[in-house]
C-alpha cells in the first residue's frame, strides 16, 4: 500500500515569499490532517479534514497559512507571507477513521521549509 | 537570527538493555494514547498505543503502562537494538476548540549504544 505523499522533500525561500505544499493521503483515507514540527518540538497540529470540510483550524495562523482540500483527497497548505518562525517540517497524515477518534495517523515525510 | 529548538531529553542505552520512555500527559480527560517513533529525516511511526481503560498493553518488544493517577505514561523496549535509535513521542487524544485532536509531547531521543 502506498504511503502518504508529499512534495516538495526540501524548501528554502526568503521571508516574506510564499510558498506551497502538497499531500497525497493513502488512498480512501477520509481524514486529513497538517502538522508544524518545529527543531526540537513535537508535532503541533495546525488543521484537520474529514473529506474536503475543515473539522478544526483553531490553530492555523489564518493571516497568513491557508489549506484546502477541494475534492476530498489531496491537499495544499500554503504560507504567505512567510516569516522566520516558519522555519519548521510540515508533516501530513492520514487516517481512515473519523477525526479524533482513535486509531493511527499515517505520516508522509514531511517537508522541510527554511526562511532566511 | 535562526531560531534554536528546544533540548530534546536524551536516554543511551547500550545494546540489548531493555529502554524505558517516560511522558507526562496533560489532560485527565484523554481517552486515547498512543507511542509515535520518529527517525532523522522521517515522518513519525505508530509503535503501539492504548485507550484509557486499559493500564497496559503489549507488543512485539514494547510495552506500554498508562498510570491514569498521575498521568503518565512510559514506553518499554526489550532488547534494544540499534535500529531503535530515534526520537520517541507520545500523544493523546484529548478535546480541544470543538474536536478531538491527537496532541504531541515534546519526545525523547534515544541513542543506542552497540
Amino acid at each position: 500500500e502506498a504511503g502518504v505523499a508529499q512534495s516538495p522533500r526540501y524548501k528554502i525561500i526568503e521571508k516574506r515569499q510564499s510558498v506551497a505544499f502538497w499531500c497525497n493521503p493513502i488512498s480512501g483515507h477520509a481524514t486529513l490532517y497538517w502538522y508544524q514540527q518545529i527543531l526540537g518540538q513535537g508535532p503541533k497540529l495546525l488543521i484537520q479534514f474529514q473529506n474536503n470540510g475543515v473539522v478544526d483550524d483553531s490553530q492555523l495562523p489564518k493571516d497568513r497559512f491557508s489549506a484546502e482540500r477541494l475534492k476530498g483527497v489531496d491537499s495544499t497548505l500554503k504560507i504567505q507571507p512567510a516569516k522566520l518562525e516558519d522555519s519548521a517540517v510540515y508533516l501530513c497524515a492520514s487516517s481512515s477513521r473519523a477525526p479524533g477518534s482513535t486509531g493511527e495517523l499515517f505520516f508522509g515525510e514531511g517537508s522541510r521549509l527554511t526562511v532566511l | 537570527g535562526e531560531s534554536v529548538g528546544l533540548h530534546l531529553p536524551t536516554l543511551s542505552v547500550q545494546e540489548g538493555d531493555n529502554s524505558i520512555i517516560n511522558c507526562a500527559y496533560s489532560n485527565s480527560a484523554s481517552d486515547y494514547f498512543i507511542w509515535y517513533k520518529q527517525e532523522s529525516g522521517k515522518g513519525p511511526q505508530f509503535i503501539i498505543d492504548i485507550r484509557s481503560n486499559m493500564d497496559k498493553r503489549q507488543g512485539q518488544r514494547v510495552t506500554v503502562l498508562l498510570n491514569k493517577t498521575v498521568k503518565h505514561l512510559s514506553l518499554q523496549i526489550a532488547a534494544t537494538q540499534p535500529g531503535d535509535s530515534a526520537v520517541y513521542f507520545c500523544a493523546e487524544n484529548m478535546y480541544g476548540a470543538g474536536s478531538y485532536q491527537l496532541t504531541f509531547g515534546k519526545g525523547t531521543k534515544l541513542s543506542v549504544i552497540p
